[in-house]
């Protein structure tokens, strides 16, 4: 069966320091990768998704970047902070290529990450 | 551009009653539409989707959804609602535009009373 992983749980980190979140997925092969987030417990917002190792689509041009150095690796990086990074960030994966259009994406965990 | 829209943020039932959670949509071209559930400080957890075929499509924990082509609507429902029921509801659309991601509603937060 499939597995999704992410890490860590929990970040608290100061306005400008780094960020990097990871996940990685078990049990299938090229997943499309998704990381959303979402804040005050609503409303998600897609930030990037891959259909494939270093492909990379972005929906927020913020201060954020993704990257997919392995087959079902995602990872979230940022240089800088922001106090507007604060939310609750989300991977997700889904069947590889045009199935998953009509597959549903699975979820893992997520990370809590409150900028100070 | 794809779209969905949950008009209510909150709904509150009593255990035992019936209950719908409502979720409009707009689309070019065919609709791919989903229910996630969320539980606090969890992920989102898949509960149904409509790809084609029968209107009325069964999913997770007794729930069920209707889509009606002619409203745009794909409204969640449950015979009867249960106190563990309560938790953030969220209707999805798949993105055609962007690859495969999914288009959110902004959630209704589900409250079941005893």
């Amino acid at each position: 069966s499939q597995t999704i992983h992410q890490w860590p749980a929990t970040l608290v980190q100061p306005v400008g320091s780094p960020l990097s979140l990871e996940c990685t997925v078990e049990g299938t092969s090229n997943p499309n990768l998704y990381w959303y987030r979402q804040a005050a417990g609503r409303g998600l917002q897609l930030l990037f998704y891959s259909v494939g190792i270093g492909q990379i689509s972005s929906e927020v041009p913020q201060n954020l970047s993704a990257s997919r150095p392995q087959d079902r690796q995602f990872i979230l990086s940022s240089k800088k902070l922001l106090l507007s990074d604060s939310g609750f960030y989300l991977c997700a994966w889904s069947t590889d290529g045009l199935a998953g259009l009509y597959n549903e994406q699975f979820f893992g965990p997520g990370t809590r990450l409150t900028v100070l | 551009a794809q779209s969905v829209a949950q008009p209510e943020d909150q709904v509150n039932v009593a255990e035992g009653n019936p209950l719908t959670v409502k979720c409009t949509y707009s689309v070019s071209g065919n609709p791919y539409l989903f229910w996630y559930v969320q539980y606090p400080n969890r992920g989102l957890q898949f509960l149904l989707k409509y790809i084609t075929g029968d209107n009325l499509v069964k999913g997770s924990y007794g729930f069920e959804a209707e889509f009606n082509k002619s409203q745009t609507s794909f409204h969640l429902k449950k015979p009867s609602a249960l106190v563990s029921d309560s938790a953030l509801y969220f209707c999805a659309v798949s993105d055609h535009q962007a690859g495969t991601a999914l288009i959110f509603g902004k959630g209704t937060t589900l409250s079941v009373s005893s």
